[in-house]
């Protein structure tokens, strides 16, 4: 399975970007890097996902490197709302199998 | 369009005690997984139905852990004798087949006294 390496905890100011990294250097060539995050006494919330050309959504943006051992999740401009812990996942290839790690707590301070 | 809905949303019980767990996920969603929450980890995966069918089970503890998923719609969970370590928030989430983008329920909270 591929593993993905997050720092525990980030903070940001409110109305800055938050730009979140990944390490995923065992990746697959067609795993799939997604993003979710979950706010406090929540379920996980879908945000992006991405295979090689950079994408964004109304959400976020997610940058991933050529050689796609690594991608960034983009919040352009934070708000007080954002503060959550944001998990990215590689897909396992060819299942549906999403296996989180213990992602990063980001803190959006006013 | 309704949400994955999951009861009951708290639970304790004493250790030994039995705990069931019901979800209903969203409708026409064919994919639907239990996953196990402790606190301050990120949620690890139990089992996988496709349909009424289970895809993967290798981390259900079987000796006490059981899921259904009768007529492919609803699930239920279960726990039997529990302990003190399944205290955890349990999450349901279903996808469309073949969607990439799963939806979760907001979890029931099982605290094991």
């Amino acid at each position: 399975d591929a593993k993905t390496t997050q720092p525990p905890s980030m903070d940001c100011a409110e109305g800055r970007a938050a730009n979140l990294p990944c390490n995923h250097s065992t990746i697959s060539g067609n795993e799939y890097v997604y993003w979710y995050r979950q706010i406090h006494s929540q379920g996980p919330q879908y945000i992006i996902h991405g295979l090689k050309n950079n994408e964004t959504n109304e959400m976020a943006s997610l940058i991933i490197t050529e050689d796609r051992k690594s991608s960034t999740l983009i919040l352009p401009h934070a708000t007080l709302r954002d503060t959550a812990v944001y998990y990215c996942i590689v897909k396992i290839s060819g299942t549906y199998k999403y296996i989180f790690g213990t992602g990063t707590r980001l803190k959006v301070l006013a | 369009e309704a949400g994955v809905a999951q009861s009951p949303r708290y639970k304790i019980i004493e250790k030994r005690q039995s705990v069931a767990f019901w979800c209903n996920p969203i409708s026409g969603h064919a994919t639907l997984y239990w996953y196990q929450q402790i606190l301050g980890q990120g949620p690890k995966l139990l089992i996988q139905f496709q349909n009424n069918g289970v895809v993967d089970d290798s981390q259900l503890p079987k000796d006490r852990f059981s899921a259904e998923r009768l007529k492919g719609v609803d699930s239920t969970l279960k726990i039997q004798p529990a302990k003190l370590e399944d205290s955890a928030v349990y999450l349901c989430a279903s996808s469309f087949f073949r969607s990439r983008e799963l939806f979760f329920g907001e979890g029931s909270r099982l605290t094991v006294l």
